[in-house]
């Protein structure tokens, strides 16, 4: 069962940009897509976009196709999610999840444990 | 984007109670809904996918249903482990939203 290790929390600046990583524990991420949620003190969870790590596709969310970019490692064991121009409203606990895809439905399973990325001057 | 939107916000119940939690898509998503449980500091957890397939590991207690644009969780017999916070997903089509959240709380 694969698990998903992200890297620590991080306290950031308005108009850095912070990178968090998601790593497959025990292995790679094979052929799985890789998808990011976001969740802000007291919003819904938002999902942002998502890699296959073996063909390197990307989709992002529209909300934040201008700022996010999603990467693999050359060895597909590590993903990783820029976030640039940060603002106070990024300030949220950055989750990575395994995108399930069967011929009839779509999923989030696993979960990372989720990376807090705070946004202050 | 598909807004989801679920109700009750708040619900508040006993260990033993039966309990049922809405969640309504703006547009049809046919049986592409999915239910996550999330305790304090925790990553979201899948019970429910493709509406109504219990996840492996998942207590039977949890069930789902729905299809097009209404949806419901049940939790047959709440335990103490139960009491969390539960949000429906659409994967019907990109971006994927979720609902705000339905906080199920002790009486």
């Amino acid at each position: 069962q694969v698990q998903l290790v992200q890297s620590g929390a991080e306290v950031k600046k308005p108009g850095s940009s912070v990178k968090v990583s998601c790593k497959a524990s025990g292995g790679t991420f094979d052929s799985y897509a890789i998808a990011w949620v976001r969740q802000a003190p007291g919003q819904r969870l938002e999902w942002m976009g998502g890699i296959i790590p073996l063909f390197q596709t990307t989709n992002y969310a529209q909300n934040f196709q201008d700022r996010v970019t999603i990467t693999t490692d050359e060895f597909m064991s590590t993903v990783y999610m820029e976030l640039t121009s940060l603002r106070s409203e990024d300030t949220a606990v950055y989750y990575c999840a395994r995108h399930m895809t069967t011929v009839t439905t779509t999923w989030f399973d696993p979960w990372g444990q989720g990376t807090l990325v705070t946004v202050s001057s | 984007d598909i807004l989801m939107t679920q109700s009750p916000s708040s619900l508040s119940a006993s260990v033993g109670d039966r309990v049922t939690i809405t969640c309504r898509a703006s547009q049809t998503i046919s049986s592409y809904l999915n239910w996550y449980q999330q305790k304090p500091g925790k990553a979201p957890k899948l019970l429910i996918y493709a509406a109504s397939s219990l996840q492996s590991g998942v207590p039977s207690t949890f069930s789902g249903s729905g299809s097009g644009t209404d949806f419901t969780l049940t939790i047959s017999s709440l335990q103490p482990e139960d009491f969390a916070t539960y949000y429906c997903q659409q994967s019907s089509s990109s971006p994927y939203t979720f609902g705000q959240g339905t906080k199920l709380e002790i009486k």
